[in-house]
């Protein structure tokens, strides 16, 4: 399994600013995984990083928007940037893992973002 | 296009077997069918995966028919706090292979 945790856990900021939010896996992995799960929703995934190239974008996502760091195997980064309103969800980062039969993904504990 | 379906809400007694089902119809053969839980504003819980054996963990088992077009999730002894969403997904494994999460089952636990 893998033991992921993220920062901030939570926050509350103010339209047209930036959060950048932190994943660390205690193990080196190499792909992790940004989603986000707005209100009442399923969660949706983003980006996929995979250390030392560009993020993956899926339909709908944004580099501008949603830039990526992912310096080594156990660390990534998520930028909110130039938030709205809109952008008040949960984010969340999972890595894949080996698990008791085969491969898993396994999710952190989620960053709480909230817009004004 | 949705690969698995789930009915959106169940109850279940406390003490009591809660046996979640998943149809996942479309299933190929190298795509395993993993369940997961989201207990109310947490990260998703890893619960147990399988391909086509059945399996079993300090968790749950997982009972996957024999044409694999079909699973139950079993919680054996349900507590008050397995009341969470539980999600089913059918995936490849692979790195690359993100999970693809659909609306899942609420699982209320009453007392």
């Amino acid at each position: 399994s893998a033991v992921i945790s993220q920062k901030p856990s939570r926050d509350i900021c103010q339209r047209g600013t930036s959060l950048t939010i932190q994943c660390q896996v205690d193990s080196q992995v190499t792909m992790m995984f940004w989603y986000r799960q707005q209100p009442g929703q399923s969660l949706t995934l983003i980006a996929t990083a995979n250390q030392g190239s560009e993020a993956t974008y899926e339909s709908g996502f944004v580099i501008d928007k949603f830039p990526i760091s992912r310096p080594n195997l156990t660390f990534s980064t998520l930028t909110v940037s130039n938030m709205s309103p809109e952008d008040s969800s949960i984010y969340l980062c999972s890595v894949e893992a080996q698990g008791r039969v085969g491969e898993t993904q396994y999710f952190g504990p989620g960053t709480r973002l909230l817009v004004l | 296009d949705a690969k698995t379906t789930q009915p959106p809400s169940m109850d279940c007694a406390e003490g009591r077997a809660a046996n979640l089902p998943c149809n996942h119809s479309t299933i190929s053969g190298n795509e395993y069918v993993y369940w997961y839980r989201q207990i109310h504003s947490q990260g998703p819980q890893y619960i147990i995966h399988g391909l086509k054996n059945n399996e079993t963990n300090e968790m749950a088992s997982l009972i996957i028919t024999e044409d694999r077009k079909s699973s139950t999730l079993i919680l054996p002894h349900a507590t008050l706090r397995d009341t969470a969403v539980y999600y089913c997904i059918v995936r490849v494994v692979s790195d690359n292979n993100d999970m693809r999460f659909g609306a899942g089952t609420r699982l209320t636990v009453k007392p």
